[in-house]
């Protein structure tokens, strides 16, 4: 079973407006940390939030906000007032338990539109 | 602000030639880590190091590959023989301790003919 799910394999935003990128996870550990990742087209991997299983508040990182929806399996990336810089393919990933690895997503595509 | 860096950015080799990427992970990080991303497909794990030995790896990494620190800053990858299948981008991984963040290098993109 996929232990990331991004069911949204790309997404066009106008400039400035919102985007959610969509996120759900598959774990029996109740200890585990949620990760999103950037990659632009120059094809680097740049860290952009962090959520851990037992925090109490979203995550949020200037521009981007993690939906941290616990019960439901979700970890939805929020982009607010998107600019033309945040075209890239967004990646979830996890980390379960005690387990060094992350296992990532297929990735979302977002396109901002100016 | 200290990041990872990766050397080659790019690298084409022959079938059956033996490569070695190299990765200078953030110098206080402790845990090291390689991934590699085949073309338009997901992020996949490799292998994880950590105190000079080799703490997880994923069924991908078979003897062909291989992981050395050989020095205080460095942190190899080794493909023995490479393989058409092995053109991938691949990505080294740093964290300063466990269950922290993990940040990547800007990966070298490797083509096998």
């Amino acid at each position: 079973a996929q232990k990331i799910t991004q069911t949204q394999p790309g997404m066009f935003v106008q400039e400035k407006e919102a985007v959610t990128l969509d996120c759900t996870y598959d774990t029996s550990d109740p200890s585990y940390g949620l990760f999103w990742y950037k990659q632009p087209s120059s094809g680097e991997m740049i860290f952009l939030i962090y959520q851990g299983s037992y925090d109490q508040q979203n995550a949020t990182e200037g521009r981007y906000s993690l939906n941290f929806q616990k019960a439901r399996k979700s970890a939805n990336l929020v982009i607010s007032a998107s600019q033309l810089g945040d075209s890239a393919m967004y990646f979830c990933a996890m980390r379960e338990g005690s387990d060094y690895k992350l296992s990532f997503g297929a990735g979302t595509t977002v396109t901002v539109r100016a | 602000e200290p990041e990872v860096t990766q050397t080659p950015s790019h690298q084409v080799t022959q079938m059956g030639q033996e490569v070695i990427l190299r990765c200078v992970p953030i110098s206080n990080h402790l845990y090291f880590y390689w991934y590699r991303q085949i073309l338009g497909q997901k992020v996949e794990f490799l292998v994880s190091f950590y105190n000079n030995e080799i703490s997880e790896k994923s069924e991908i990494f078979d003897d062909q590959f291989s992981v050395e620190r050989p020095d205080g800053s460095n942190f190899t990858l080794k493909i023995r023989s490479t393989k058409l299948e092995d053109s991938a981008m691949y990505f080294c991984a740093s964290e300063k301790g466990a269950e922290e963040t993990q940040y990547f290098g800007p990966g070298t993109r490797l083509l096998v003919l």
